[in-house]
């Protein structure tokens, strides 16, 4: 079975500058994704960036970006600039690739236990 | 585009009880899966539907059961409620294409079982 570990359960970073929240997952398979989930408080729970394990190179979107580490089984996310509206929860997520959905497991997210990020002006 | 709803947003329930949550997919998705979050910690998969079928399951018991209906929408019952059911569901929906398909997540229903 797939586990993903998020060992920080709360940041701090301050309003423009960088933080980097950290994830190191376990699977056995070849061909996965991995995400991070932004969940603000009492809001939706949305997709911030995902990267596909097939690819080398690193994901980035706008301000996020992710150092993915296949190797060692990691997949850290950097938040450059910072904003107060990103403060929330983070979640690193996994799902199986091609062989994993085929194999009737649809797509299903295995999430870490999340990192509260809190952003100070 | 219509997003993921669900309903209803907050619910208190006593211990043995049964309930039913409801979910809504987004305007062509053809998936759902349900999760479920306790307070504090990361969602935890239920099941996924997929053409009305369970499709996929995680370490739940069968006290939690599912529909999926033809328009798409899906609904999670649990029976025998029990203290630790307390947490929020979440409803997640999603086109099934050939490999990976980006999961919306609805707003989540708040359990409370008393």
């Amino acid at each position: 079975a797939q586990t993903v570990t998020q060992s920080q359960p709360e940041m701090s970073v301050q309003e423009a500058e960088t933080v980097t929240l950290s994830c190191t997952y376990d699977t056995s398979e070849s061909d996965y994704y991995l995400f991070w989930y932004k969940q603000p408080p009492s809001r939706q729970m949305i997709l911030v960036i995902r990267q596909e394990a097939y690819k080398q190179q690193n994901a980035t979107e706008n301000r996020f970006s992710v150092n993915f580490q296949k190797a060692a089984k990691s997949f850290s996310l950097k938040i450059s600039d910072s904003q107060l509206g990103d403060a929330a929860m983070y979640f690193c997520a996994y799902t199986g690739g091609v062989a994993s959905f085929n194999n009737n497991a649809g797509n299903m997210l295995t999430f870490g236990g999340g990192t509260r990020l809190m952003v100070k002006p | 585009e219509t997003g993921v709803t669900q309903s209803p947003t907050h619910l208190i329930k006593t211990r043995g009880q049964q309930v039913t949550l409801r979910c809504s997919s987004q305007s062509g998705h053809n998936t759902v899966s349900w999760y479920q979050q306790a307070l504090g910690q990361g969602p935890q998969f239920i099941f996924q539907y997929y053409r009305e079928e369970e499709n996929g399951r995680g370490n739940f018991p069968p006290r939690f059961s599912g529909l999926q209906f033809p328009n798409y929408s899906s609904e999670l019952n649990v029976n025998a409620l029990e203290l630790d059911d307390s947490a929020l569901y979440l409803c997640a929906s999603s086109l099934r294409l050939a490999e990976y398909n980006e999961q919306f997540f609805g707003p989540g229903t708040r359990l409370t079982v008393l």
